[in-house]
């Protein structure tokens, strides 16, 4: 049972090129969170999927990001013109259920994006 | 909004001692739940130990345990014989309980860096 995957592992673009990062959570898991880990610091919560919808969007930039996680494939982190400060490690995280109480969050190991 | 610190941005213990790690947290609610998570160089997220906060005994793991005070809102992690293999950042987390609603979203504190000496 292969665990959360992300890729690419690591992803350097240009300035105001676009960033697409790539999430397939573990099979079986319709739940999965986006957290942005700037460098020296913790994870910070960006945004909760379920299939085809968009649950919690409070920890992303109103503007150049989006994620979708679409009924077939992996869940998408797309960033349009990044900037220099865009730069930091991206973590996707997969759950089986709104369980609570014996859920536990699956983490994969992250794409780092250096921005040019 | 619920905030998590770690005061201590790194730390180091000889193998085969105990160290302990702190970690406070502020919150209204009182269903709630604590982790720390461990991140290797590889920078993979690994769970090391939860704690429901309607429990009152403390969390254990093999070698890890906490010392949870919830009304000092204090939640720490105690590493007992230290490996060469516990190097590593290590993360407080706090996440709403069920009857707040919503995601199941972590807030994070900014981390700690542990050293373990050989």
């Amino acid at each position: 049972n292969a665990g959360v995957m992300q890729n690419p592992r690591h992803l350097v673009r240009r300035r105001g090129q676009e960033a697409r990062l790539r999430c397939s959570p573990m099979k079986g898991h319709s739940h999965v969170y986006w957290y942005r880990q700037l460098p020296e610091e913790g994870l910070k919560f960006m945004v909760y999927l379920q299939k085809e919808n968009i649950i919690d969007e409070s920890g992303m930039p109103k503007e150049r990001f989006s994620a979708e996680f679409p009924k077939e494939g992996p869940s998408i982190l797309r960033i349009q013109q990044v900037v220099r400060g865009d730069s930091a490690a991206y973590f996707c995280a997969s759950s089986p259920r709104f369980s609570g109480r014996n859920e536990k969050l699956f983490f994969g190991s992250g794409t780092q994006l250096s921005v040019l | 909004a619920q905030t998590v610190t770690q005061s201590q941005p790194e730390m180091s213990v000889q193998e085969a001692e105990t160290v302990t790690l702190s970690c406070t947290y502020d919150t209204s609610e009182s269903d709630y739940y604590l982790f720390w998570y461990k991140q290797p160089p590889s920078r993979q997220m690994i769970l090391v130990i939860r704690q429901e906060a309607y429990k009152q005994q403390n969390a254990t793991e093999n070698r890890f345990s906490v010392n949870f005070q919830k009304a000092a809102k204090s939640f720490s992690l105690k590493i007992s014989d230290s490996q060469l293999g516990d190097a590593a950042m290590y993360f407080c987390a706090y996440r709403a309980g069920l009857t707040q609603g919503g995601s199941e979203k972590l807030v994070f504190g900014k981390g700690m860096k542990l050293t373990v000496n050989p």
